[in-house]
C-alpha cells in the first residue's frame, strides 16, 4: 500500500529563516510526486511534480528535490505570505494520489 | 478559465437528510476526483472518473455515498442519509495533463 509521511507536522520560522520540509514515501512504481500548497478555507494549489530521483524544480523561494525514498521542499528566505499547509502526494500504478497529512508552516514577520 | 467550480460552498444539514454536492471540472479535463478532508485523516480519495466512467470507488466509505458524472462538465456526490461523522470538507479535482487541480471545497456540517 502506498504511504506518505510528512514531517514536521508544524514549523514556525522567522522571516528570512530558511528551512526544509520532508516527505517520506513508499510506493510501487513511482509515476510522480506532487507538492501542493493549501491556504485556510481553500483547496490545495498545485506547486510541483517530480518524476524521478535526482530531479529538482524551483518556483520563487521554493525548491523541491526527490530521492528514491523522500522529497524535500526547501524554503529560502521565507516571507509571511509563504505561511500555509504544504501537502505532498505520490502516484503509483493508477491515477490515484495518496496524500500525506501536511506540514503547517508559519512564517513570522 | 474559472477553474474547478463546486457548490454549495457551505452546507449545514440535520442527521438523516440527503446532501448533494456539485462539481464542474475544468473544460477539457478528462478525469475527475472526489476527496474528503478531515483533521484526523487528512485528504482521502473517495472516487474518480475517467471520461465520465467511474474507475475506482474503493474509497467511498459506505453505501450511503454515491457519485455520478452524467457528462463531461458535471458531477455530483450524494450522501443519503447523512450522519454527523460525515462532517468534513469535500473537494472535487480535475486532472489536466498530469496534475490535479482542486476546487474550493464544500464544508459539510451534519448536526
Amino acid at each position: 500500500e502506498d504511504q506518505v509521511t510528512q514531517s514536521p507536522e508544524a514549523l514556525r520560522l522567522q522571516e528570512g529563516e530558511s528551512s526544509s520540509l520532508n516527505c517520506s514515501y513508499t510506493v510501487s512504481g513511482l509515476r510522480g510526486l506532487f507538492w501542493y500548497r493549501q491556504d485556510p478555507g481553500k483547496g490545495p494549489e498545485f506547486l510541483f511534480t517530480l518524476y524521478s530521483a535526482g530531479e529538482e524544480k524551483e518556483k520563487e523561494r521554493l525548491k523541491a528535490t526527490l530521492t528514491k525514498k523522500e522529497s524535500f521542499l526547501h524554503i529560502t528566505a521565507p516571507k509571511p505570505e509563504d505561511s500555509a499547509t504544504y501537502l505532498c502526494a505520490v502516484q503509483g500504478g493508477s491515477e490515484k494520489l495518496v496524500f500525506g497529512k501536511g506540514t503547517k508552516l508559519t512564517v513570522n514577520p | 478559465d474559472a477553474g474547478v467550480i463546486q457548490s454549495p460552498r457551505h452546507e449545514v444539514t440535520e442527521m438523516g437528510q440527503e446532501v448533494t454536492l456539485r462539481c464542474k471540472p475544468i473544460s477539457g479535463h478528462n478525469s475527475l476526483f472526489w476527496y474528503r478532508q478531515t483533521m484526523m485523516r487528512g485528504l482521502e480519495l473517495l472516487i474518480y472518473f475517467n471520461n465520465n466512467v467511474p474507475i475506482d470507488d474503493s474509497g467511498m466509505p459506505e453505501d450511503r455515498f454515491s457519485a455520478k458524472m452524467p457528462n463531461a462538465s458535471f458531477s455530483t456526490l450524494k450522501i443519503q442519509p447523512s450522519e454527523p461523522r460525515d462532517s468534513a470538507v469535500y473537494f472535487c479535482a480535475s486532472r489536466g495533463f498530469y496534475e490535479q487541480y482542486f476546487g474550493p471545497g464544500t464544508r459539510l456540517t451534519v448536526t
